[in-house]
């Protein structure tokens, strides 16, 4: 069966610097990779997924993720972030087996 | 489409009492789970539905739980009896084919046990 670590519970960062979340996988199959993004009293929203091609995928809002098989990681990255940016963040993974799993989450604040 | 609708949105009941959570998948979609989230274990799938039929209920915690797909419309969580250690948040989400394609999560219901 796959699972999924997320190595930090918590993140926090000043506005318009740089961030990392990390997150590691482990699965005997070809994997199928999620970010998604749960703002405060909502539920989950899809931020950008690898399903197969170019290992490097974007979101819309300047994330970025970067699928690397060897080291059987998916870490988020952002250049610079926002107030906005503040949310809780999942990394998850399925297979052409298993259903989506998910992390811990890792909970970002954006200082300013 | 109005997206993943639960309800209700808050529920605070008695220990003891039963509880029904209730869940409307996207239109179409024929994959449905069943997830709880809480500050100590995180998130949690608690069952996964293909085609109303169970896949893994392997994340239910106990026999007080149980969930049902009676049709491709509506899905129900059933708690009974309730209990403290139950109060969560619990999110429903909806798929197309299931495993490799993006989860729509509805806005969950928290409940409270007392």
């Amino acid at each position: 069966a796959q699972s999924v670590t997320q190595l930090d519970s918590q993140v926090p960062v000043f506005e318009e610097a740089p961030v990392e979340l990390r997150c590691n996988y482990s699965s005997s199959v070809s994997v199928y990779l999620f970010w998604y993004v749960q703002y405060p009293n909502q539920g989950l929203q899809l931020l950008l997924k690898y399903l197969s091609g170019s290992t490097l995928v974007e979101s819309i809002n300047g994330f970025e993720a970067e699928f690397n098989k060897s080291q059987t990681s998916f870490h988020l990255r952002k250049p610079s972030v926002h107030i906005s940016d503040t949310a809780e963040y999942f990394c998850a993974v399925s297979d052409q087996v298993n259903d989506m799993r998910f992390g811990a989450g890792t909970r970002l604040t954006v200082k300013p | 489409d109005a997206g993943v609708i639960q309800s209700p949105r808050h529920e605070v009941t008695e220990m003891g009492q039963e509880v029904t959570l209730r869940c409307k998948p996207i239109s179409g979609h024929n994959s449905l789970f069943w997830y709880r989230q809480t500050m100590m274990r995180g998130l949690e799938l608690l069952i996964y539905f293909n085609n109303n039929v169970p896949i893994d209920d392997s994340g239910m915690p106990e026999d007080r739980f149980s969930a049902k797909m009676p049709n491709a419309s509506f899905s129900t969580l059933k708690i009974q009896p309730s209990e403290p250690r139950d109060s969560a948040v619990y999110f429903c989400a909806s798929s197309l084919s299931g495993l490799n394609t993006e989860a729509f999560f509805g806005q969950g219901t928290r409940l409270t046990v007392v």
